[in-house]
């Protein structure tokens, strides 16, 4: 079946840093990829998608690019921010694999991050 | 506007209970979920439904039932409530076809 594994936390870096959350996954179709933030006490806000091989997603700052020959879809920001700490959670939703119809999301199990002052 | 809606937002109660969690979206469109995120922060589909049919049911107990009274609306009646139950609920909507699914505040549950 289709997973998403991307890399445990927390992830600790120093306001302005750069940062890499790996991402990576399986599937049997040719998903579409997300990036999804979880804010302490929120629900999932969508952070950036993409929906074919070699589409980059981006949003506030965030960027992430859909890899098809290495199954990844790392995300990326130049310099973080003390208001990025949240969770991330990687996902993937496999339309075609689903017989056309409405499929839920495969999430991996998030990356907690932490930016400190 | 609150896009996807969801009630209550806490809800706390004893083992062999019965309960249910409400969800509301105002987006139009044809497919809602539910989600269980447990305390490690995973996340798993529990149900979707598209049209008011079932699309989706995953390996969850028969004691959670979805319940679609129009297609803005996807309730989760919980029967018997169990210790491991305890979690948080979310509900998304989207359109079908891979589109981005957008989530409901959640709903916290503590079973006692």
């Amino acid at each position: 079946g289709d997973s998403v594994t991307q890399m445990e936390g927390p992830v600790t870096l120093s306001e302005e840093a750069f940062l890499t959350i790996n991402c990576t996954y399986t599937a049997t179709g040719y998903p579409s990829l997300f990036w999804y933030v979880q804010y302490p006490g929120e629900g999932l806000q969508l952070l950036l998608k993409a929906t074919k091989a070699d589409d980059k997603g981006s949003n506030k700052g965030f960027e992430a690019t859909y890899r098809k020959e290495t199954t990844s879809f790392h995300l990326e920001k130049g310099s973080v921010q003390v208001s990025d700490s949240a969770v991330y959670f990687c996902a993937l939703s496999d339309f075609a694999a689903s017989g056309g119809g409405a499929d839920g999301l495969t999430f991996g199990k998030g990356t907690h991050l932490i930016i400190q002052p | 506007d609150t896009a996807v809606s969801q009630t209550p937002k806490y809800l706390v109660t004893q083992m062999g209970n019965d309960k249910s969690i409400k969800c509301e979206q105002n987006l139009g469109h044809d497919t809602m979920y539910w989600y269980k995120q447990d305390s490690k922060k995973f996340l798993k589909i529990m149900f979707s439904y598209n049209n008011k049919e079932l699309i989706i049911n995953e390996t969850v107990p028969n004691r959670f039932s979805p319940k679609s009274p129009d297609k803005a609306h996807l309730n989760l009646h919980i029967n018997s409530l169990e210790l491991g139950d305890s979690a948080v609920y979310f509900c998304a909507s989207s359109q079908p076809g891979g589109e981005t699914q957008y989530f409901g505040p959640g709903t916290r549950l503590l079973v006692l």
